[in-house]
């Protein structure tokens, strides 16, 4: 299997910052790459495919990029409602995988 | 736009069957060539791919857990289902049911259910 790590795991930050998070492949996947935004009590929600693809009606605030093994999601100017646990996915190869999170509060 | 929604008992006894149904609405499961998959979510934890099931019965289980699972789908109803035996507390967990995206192989999750939490306990 094709482990997802992330970093870090939990960041503290403030409305209007820039927010990185990173996500390691244990190895090679190309772009096949998804980032998930998840609210308490809420399904994850789609907002990055194919490691920089923006989903339809995600803001362009979030930006994703990377290829290989190592792969970033940036909040340009975090809002409010930006505060949630974000997720890493690969899709290169079943059994697909997951990062195991990072927690972005305030 | 394509809807899924879980349902299913939220109690289950350890040792017996967990069994869960998702209906999708706003699409035809059989059309589009998609993989409709399920997930789940311990109690505080991440996230775990189950397996997938596509229209035509093929499917493709996690190997962690492929001894207990069965995916299987009823186009004339669209749903697909979720068996999974021999239970444990382990196996406490929101499931998830979704669509892969793109059509026809490996992708993301894109919709998503709502999730429906499942306890195993006696």
């Amino acid at each position: 299997d094709i482990q997802m790590t992330q970093s870090p795991s939990s960041l503290s930050a403030s409305v209007g910052d820039r927010v990185t998070i990173t996500c390691r492949a244990s190895q090679g996947i190309s772009n096949y790459l998804a980032w998930f935004q998840q609210k308490p009590g809420k399904a994850p929600k789609s907002l990055i495919y194919a490691a920089s693809g923006l989903q339809s009606g995600v803001p362009s605030r979030f930006s994703g990029s990377g290829s290989g093994t190592d792969f970033t999601l940036t909040i340009s100017s975090l809002q409010p409602e930006d505060f949630a646990t974000y997720y890493c996915q690969q899709y290169h190869s079943y059994p697909i995988t997951f990062g195991q999170g990072t927690r972005l509060e305030i | 736009q394509v809807q899924l929604q879980e349902s299913g008992p939220g109690l289950v006894k350890p040792s017996q069957t967990l069994s869960l149904t998702c209906t999708v609405s706003g699409g035809s499961i059989g059309s589009g060539g998609h993989y409709w998959s399920w997930i789940r979510q311990p109690p505080g934890k991440g996230l775990e791919w189950i397996g997938y099931i596509y229209s035509s019965g093929s499917t493709n289980y996690n190997p962690s857990l492929r001894s207990r699972v069965t995916i299987s789908v009823d186009a004339s109803k669209n749903q697909f289902s979720l068996e999974l035996t021999s239970v444990t507390d382990a196996d406490t967990a929101v499931y998830y049911c979704a669509r892969e995206r793109p059509p026809g192989g490996a992708g993301w999750f894109d919709p998503w259910g709502q999730g429906s939490l499942v306890t195993v306990s006696s």
